[in-house]
């Protein structure tokens, strides 16, 4: 089972739309993070988010963690080709072990 | 080294045989950690270390899979007697956890393929 629920799976867009990534627990996590990855390569982290309620911006993405620290939400505003990649949600859990979410290919058409 | 290295980059091997994967975290990170990842999919967690001591090992899908750790550095996944399910890019990260917040770098990844 997964600690992390990450939706949707797959998101084929077109450039310049706008789109949401979930990611959904019932834990409560120290942190979250979120991570995108390209082929034949690791995640690279985007950004770290700790307290209850943040919202943090990273030029077009957005990054929200919940109140409850329990899920957290990304979303990317006018969407590039080069946002094309594989988006990753994980939870700091006990202040010392990473939970990744399923993870969502997101596709953006030129 | 600068980053987390892992080798070998690409393993293909025979039903059956025994695989050994590296990796060598960023210096001075105490926490390890190894990930399986089949095709475009996300991380499946084997094993967790802090330092020397694996505190988690619960993501290991038998026990034809093992881990150590030495030196509080390098560290080696070990498959017994591969199957054909284990073929995935096994992904190894490290990271210093400092008051609740830290950050997981990742190698590039070992893909092994079995025949």
């Amino acid at each position: 089972t997964q600690l992390l629920e990450q939706s949707p799976q797959f998101l084929s867009i077109q450039e310049g739309e706008n789109l949401t990534v979930y990611c959904n627990s019932s834990s409560v996590f120290s942190s979250l993070q979120w991570y995108r990855q390209e082929p034949g390569e690791g995640p690279v982290l985007l950004v770290t988010i700790v307290t209850g309620g943040e919202v943090k911006k990273l030029k077009r993405l957005t990054f929200q963690f919940g109140d409850a620290r329990k899920d957290s939400s990304l979303h990317i505003t006018a969407a590039q080709p080069g946002d094309t990649g594989l988006y990753l949600c994980a939870g700091l859990y006990n202040f010392n072990k990473f939970y990744f979410g399923s993870g969502t290919k997101l596709n953006v058409k030129p | 080294g600068a980053g987390v290295s892992q080798s070998p980059s690409n393993k293909v091997t025979e039903k059956g045989k025994d695989v050994e994967l590296r990796c060598d975290p960023i210096s001075g990170h105490t926490a390890l950690y190894w990930y399986r990842q089949s095709l475009g999919q996300g991380l499946e967690f084997l094993i967790y270390f802090q330092g020397n001591s694996a505190p988690d090992k619960s993501g290991l899908p038998s026990d034809r899979f093992s881990a150590e750790r030495t030196g509080g550095s390098v560290s080696t996944l070990t498959i017994q007697r591969t199957q054909q399910e284990d073929s995935a890019v096994y992904l190894c990260a490290s990271s210093l956890v400092s008051r609740g917040i830290g950050e997981l770098f990742f190698g590039e990844g070992s893909r092994l393929t079995v025949l």
